[in-house]
C-alpha cells in the first residue's frame, strides 16, 4: 500500500522561499503511470491544486501560481518536492502531497497527512 | 478560484440520506470526470468517488456519485455520526483555469 509523508519547515518569513518534500513508501515515484501532486488548504478554507511532477521530469503548474512554483524529484530517495518563492501570508496553508492518475488528473489517492506551513515574520 | 459550487452545509438525522450537489460548467464537469473527497476533522482528504460514480475498494456502497450535464451529486445513505465531515468535489477545468479545480466544500452534520 502506497503511503505519502510530507515534511516542511513549519515557519517561513515573508518574501522567502517555501520548500516542502514528500516521501513515498510502498511504491515508486518512478512509476510512469502516476503523476505526483501538491495540493494546499489555507486555514478554514477549501482545497487548491498546485500542480504535479512526472518521473520523466514533466511538470504542470496551476496557472495562478505558476510564476512562483517549481517542482523536482529525487528518484534515489523516492521523494518529490515543491518550491514556492516570494511567499506571503496568503501562502499559509497545510500542504498535501498526493498521487494522481493522469496528466489531466481525474483523481488523487492516496494523500499524505499534510504539513502546516505558516508565513510570518 | 473555485469554479465548482457546493452548498455550504447539509444535515440529516442518523440513518437518513443527504445529497450534496456540485455545480460547474461545460468546461469542467460537463466534459471531464468528477471525483469526491471526504475530509474528517483534522485529517487529510480521502478519495470517496472517482470517474463520476466509481468507488475505490473499501468505500461502502452507502456513498454513491452521479453526474448529469454540468452538475454532479454525491449521495450518502444510512447516515452515521462518523460521516460528519467536509466533502469536496473536483474535476479538470479544460478552458477557464486549465487546471484541476475543487468545489467550495460542504459540511455534513449528523443531527
Amino acid at each position: 500500500q502506497v503511503h505519502l509523508q510530507e515534511s516542511g519547515p513549519g515557519l517561513v518569513k515573508p518574501s522567502q522561499t517555501l520548500y516542502v518534500t514528500c516521501t513515498v513508501s510502498g511504491g515508486s515515484v518512478s512509476s510512469g503511470e502516476y503523476y505526483w501532486s501538491w495540493i494546499r488548504q489555507s486555514p478554514g478554507k477549501g482545497l487548491e491544486w498546485i500542480g504535479y511532477i512526472h518521473y520523466t521530469g514533466g511538470t504542470y503548474y496551476n496557472p495562478f501560481l505558476k510564476s512562483r512554483i517549481s517542482m523536482s524529484m529525487d528518484t534515489s530517495k523516492n521523494q518529490f518536492s515543491l518550491r514556492l518563492t516570494s511567499v506571503t501570508a496568503a501562502d499559509t496553508a497545510v500542504y498535501y502531497c498526493a498521487r494522481a492518475d493522469n496528466w489531466k488528473p481525474t483523481w488523487f489517492d492516496p494523500w499524505g497527512q499534510g504539513t502546516l506551513v505558516t508565513v510570518s515574520s | 478560484q473555485s469554479v465548482l459550487t457546493q452548498p455550504p452545509s447539509v444535515s440529516a438525522a442518523p440513518g437518513q440520506k443527504v445529497t450534496i450537489s456540485c455545480s460547474g460548467s461545460s468546461s469542467d464537469i460537463g466534459n471531464n470526470y468528477v471525483s469526491w473527497y471526504q475530509q474528517l476533522p483534522g485529517t487529510a482528504p480521502k478519495l470517496l468517488i472517482y470517474d463520476n460514480n466509481q468507488r475505490p475498494s473499501g468505500i461502502p456502497d452507502r456513498f454513491s456519485g452521479s453526474k448529469s450535464g454540468t452538475s454532479a451529486t454525491l449521495d450518502i445513505t444510512g447516515l452515521h455520526t462518523g460521516d460528519e465531515a467536509d466533502y469536496y468535489c473536483g474535476t479538470w477545468d479544460s478552458s477557464r483555469t486549465i487546471s484541476y479545480v475543487f468545489g467550495t466544500g460542504t459540511k455534513v452534520t449528523v443531527l
